[in-house]
């Protein structure tokens, strides 16, 4: 057990320019979920995935924004278009997949948009 | 729809000194909640996950209470010390949505 690993660490992007995170969750955890956070903010949640299949979306995931899991193990988070808005961490979690289970979280990616 | 606050936002105590941090929550419909750490520009530690049927949990100096009824929450931090030094995240998972919902922190400094 590895724990959440995200890549990469850090990205310094031009505003415009699109941009793709990777998440590897946690091995045999069916669930994975990415959240955004802003500096002096809670984490705040973007969308979720049980295994492959994409099971909620936040209104705060604009049409810019597309996650994927295609084989129910990783996940990416694509960023179009990038504005100077969404520079932010940017944190991927996985847990079980039930309910009661722990969520861990991985190290984050933190986007500058310039 | 669910709402999480933590109190106070910021924390600073001496050295040595026990502590309480306090969550609350509007929907006591919840599968669990559970307390984190975050140093700077880091990710997200877990501390504690209390579920809905639980009162408390203990881990070392750690100790998590849950009244789910009144919609509270407290982390008790015994004998503090400068290492504790971080913000720490309550969050509560409940309903359909399977998602946390995180309070924004309480940021505690520990002085030597």
């Amino acid at each position: 057990d590895t724990g959440v690993s995200q890549d990469p660490r850090h990205k310094i992007t031009k505003r415009g320019q699109n941009v793709t995170f990777r998440c590897d969750p946690i091995s045999e955890h069916n669930r994975l979920y990415w959240y955004r956070q802003t500096l002096g903010q809670g984490p705040e949640f973007l969308t979720y995935f049980q295994n492959e299949a994409q099971l909620e979306k936040s209104r705060l995931l604009s049409d810019r924004f597309s996650a994927e899991r295609p084989k129910g193990s990783f996940s990416t988070l694509e960023i179009q278009r990038t504005e100077q808005g969404d520079s932010a961490m940017y944190l991927c979690a996985s847990s079980r997949g039930d309910g009661a289970t722990e969520a861990f979280f991985g190290q984050g990616t933190r986007l500058t948009v310039v | 729809k669910q709402e999480v606050t933590q109190i106070p936002a910021a924390l600073s105590v001496p050295e040595g000194e026990n502590l309480v941090l306090n969550c609350s929550f509007t929907d006591s419909a919840i599968y669990n909640l559970q307390w984190f750490r975050q140093d700077p520009g880091k990710g997200l530690t877990s501390l504690l996950l209390i579920q809905s049927s639980q009162r408390e949990q203990t881990s070392g100096r750690l100790n998590a209470s849950l009244d789910k009824s009144s919609g509270r929450s407290t982390l008790y931090i015994a004998a503090s010390q400068p290492g504790d030094s971080a913000t720490y995240l309550c969050a509560v998972r409940g309903g359909a949505t399977n998602k946390l919902i995180f309070g924004t922190g309480t940021l505690l400094a520990v002085q030597p």
